[in-house]
């Protein structure tokens, strides 16, 4: 059975930083693109990143590139996001997601979420 | 970027009746290299990550009853329940993954009259 689970998540000032994770179990970590999309209160879906499968891919949303960064470690089979210059916009359960194979395809795969609340 | 328009933004619909949500994208989304729409849908129930339901725009997910279908290609999309029970009360969303970013509609609540 495919487990996403997500950490690292809380309540962090503007301008913070935060390095949420996402567990992954079930399936061959390795052989699938991840992603993670977020949702603010009460608000809809927002796709924040994806990373290929070797991690040698990454795409962003215009208003995290230069901010965030998506990391993967097959060691580990855990994928990483790195939030650094937090804003309050940026408040929002933080879904990890897995793609259905290689290719950034459809999400087949999410875990629970972790909240993240920016706020001072 | 792709903008994915869904209406209506709200449904009521009774219990055994169809349920119809609409998809439009801004830009073509069929691969025309395989002839696949790239086009997924997602179920959300309250307090719920979401859940793939439909992908290349007509395939269900395994395991998905079969009263949820989707159809369309190129820029409109439809997405059908024939027979609507009482767990599908949700928020719909649809997704193209033709290109960077990954858009998402902008859901589509659905209850129950």
């Amino acid at each position: 059975e495919v487990q996403l689970v997500e950490s690292g998540g809380g309540l962090v000032q503007p301008g913070g930083s935060l390095r949420l994770s996402c567990a992954a179990s079930g399936f061959t970590f390795s052989n699938h693109a991840m992603s993670w999309v977020r949702q603010a209160p009460g608000k809809g879906l927002q796709w924040v990143s994806t990373i290929s499968g070797g991690g040698g891919g990454a795409y962003y949303a215009d208003s995290v590139k230069g901010r965030f960064t998506i990391s993967r470690d097959s060691s580990k089979n855990t994928l990483y996001l790195q939030m650094n210059s937090l804003r309050v916009e940026d408040t929002a359960v933080y879904y990890c997601a897995k793609y259905s194979g290689y290719d950034f395809y459809y999400m087949d795969g999410w875990g629970k979420g972790t909240t993240v609340t920016v706020s001072s | 970027d792709i903008v994915m328009t869904q209406s209506p933004d709200s449904l009521t619909v009774s219990l055994g009746e169809r349920a119809t949500i609409n998809c439009k994208s801004s830009q073509n989304v069929l691969y025309s290299s395989s002839n696949k729409n790239s086009l997924a849908w997602y179920q959300q129930k309250p307090g719920q990550p979401p859940k793939l339901l439909i992908y290349w725009a007509s395939t269900r997910e395994s395991g998905v009853p079969d009263r949820f279908s989707g159809s369309g290609s190129g820029t409109d999309f439809t997405l059908t329940i024939s027979s609507l029970q009482a767990e599908d009360v949700a928020v719909y969303y649809c997704q193209q993954y033709y290109n960077v970013p990954y858009t998402f509609g902008q859901g589509t609540k659905l209850e129950i009259k």
